[in-house]
């Protein structure tokens, strides 16, 4: 089965950093995948890593571990149009996406 | 290009009655799937399709069934709802060329069963 597992939410000032960290345990890794849903809308895809390291795009940058089944997303200078939940996500085996239960990122003035 | 779109944008149903959720990208990828997405459960895998004319079950597809007929089409059916199945529906498709496959997402429809 698939277990991965990311905060509920979190909370940052503008213009600051947040890192939400995701842990997975599945059956095969074929990449990690991490998406942005603002509210009432469909998820947007963010990053994808296979490889371990970190991987750059602009303001977004996220990290893989495959050694200790481990991944977050760096949002750095946060601004308001941030505030949405942001979905990690694993590929496994067949290819088909598990998805974590989301993490809440509320960005206060 | 419109990407995915999907039909209804909501709906409200009774419990027992037959519903049909449209999803038809212009992308002509090979791959599509439908997810559910429920308050603290995340996006669930109800059932998918990685080409035309096939189709598998997901993590969840019990009182749910698709067709693919056609690469752009893929709908799915409640045959007879029950209040447990109110959530918002997303369709997904990707190239279905293997690891690196990014799905893209639909605009999703809000279902309530009473």
């Amino acid at each position: 089965g698939q277990n991965i597992d990311q905060p509920t939410e979190m909370t940052a000032t503008e213009g600051a950093i947040v890192q939400i960290n995701c842990t997975y345990q599945t059956s095969g890794f074929n990449g990690l995948f991490w998406y942005q849903q603002h509210a009432g809308e469909a998820p947007t895809f963010l990053s994808y890593n296979v490889l371990d390291g970190l991987e750059e795009k602009g303001r977004f940058s996220s990290f893989l571990s495959r050694s200790k089944g481990y991944s977050y997303l760096l949002l750095k200078e946060l601004q308001m149009k941030d505030s949405a939940s942001y979905l990690c996500a694993v590929s496994s085996n067949d290819y088909k996406l598990s998805f974590g239960a989301g993490t809440t990122v509320t960005v206060r003035a | 290009i419109a990407g995915i779109t999907q039909a209804p944008t909501s709906q409200i149903l009774a419990a027992g009655r037959r519903m049909t959720l449209r999803c038809t990208q212009d992308m002509r990828h090979n791959a599509m799937y439908w997810y559910r997405q429920d308050l603290g459960l995340g996006l669930r895998l109800i059932h998918y399709s990685n080409t035309a004319g096939t189709t598998g079950k997901g993590e969840v597809p019990d009182g749910y069934s698709v067709s693919r007929a056609n690469t752009d089409d893929f709908p799915l059916t409640l045959a007879s709802a029950v209040p447990s199945q109110t959530s918002v529906y997303f369709c997904a498709s990707s190239d279905g060329q293997g690891h690196t496959d990014t799905q893209y997402f639909g605009p999703g429809t809000r279902l309530t069963v009473l």
